[in-house]
């Protein structure tokens, strides 16, 4: 069974662009979830998206945004770029959104590099 | 507002040691308490996860002792390897909300032979 795909794997951008990031969750798993990686401010929650609906969303300004289609994929999208977002941004699936069983599976993220 | 704190940030420890990393949290709603394993250039991956109805698990060399009144939980490396040289991250959630994680900083380990 394949892992979680981000794509793409590092990319660089210039500030006040904007960018898009795609991740395919684990066959069968309808529950995705994305964090931010910086080694300032570690792991952090971005949002959390199950059946094409946002559950849940961290503590960060209406430039990150995302989405799910019906077949599970989402994207998250970062406008106006700044300096402070290059990171690594990981996406992570999961079969479900409620429950209490359930690994949640990470990605291997895709690098952000913001000159 | 930290809500878990991990320490130390860093570990050294010689093949065949035993390697331990604390975490305190303070949200008492938080009831599930995974650990990471992240390698350089991949995701963080599930090593083991324990909940407050129980002080201790333990899959093979790995074991979480939990302290409920304490608010604490650790993990210990039984006979630690090269193999296991990676960054660690404790982290918990609450009910309902098991994929928003909250993480603690990270410990880097380096299991020296």
């Amino acid at each position: 069974k394949a892992g979680v795909t981000q794509t793409p794997r590092y990319l660089i951008k210039t500030r006040g662009q904007q960018v898009t990031l795609s991740c395919s969750p684990i066959s069968g798993h309808r529950s995705v979830s994305w964090y931010q990686q910086t080694p300032g401010q570690g792991l952090q929650f971005l949002f959390e998206y199950f059946s094409e609906t946002q559950r849940n969303k961290g503590n960060f300004p209406g430039r990150f945004s995302g989405r799910q289609f019906s077949n599970s994929r989402s994207e998250m999208n970062v406008s106006t770029l700044e300096l402070g977002d290059s990171a690594l941004y990981l996406c992570a699936s999961r079969e479900s959104a409620g429950g209490t069983t359930g690994e949640l599976f990470f990605g291997e993220g895709s690098r952000l590099t913001v000159l | 507002q930290q809500q878990v704190k991990q320490s130390p940030q860093s570990l050294i420890v010689q093949k065949g040691g035993i390697s331990i990393i604390n975490c305190a949290y303070e949200n008492t709603a938080f009831d599930y308490f995974p650990w990471y394993q992240q390698f350089p250039g991949k995701g963080p991956a599930l090593l083991i996860a324990i909940r407050p109805d129980v002080s201790e698990k333990k899959e093979g060399r790995f074991t979480i002792s939990f302290n409920k009144s304490a608010k604490q939980f650790s993990l210990h490396i039984m006979d630690s390897q090269p193999g296991d040289s990676a960054t660690y991250f404790c982290a918990a959630s609450r009910a309902g909300g098991y994929n928003k994680l909250i993480f603690g900083a990270g410990t880097r380990l380096a299991v020296h032979p």
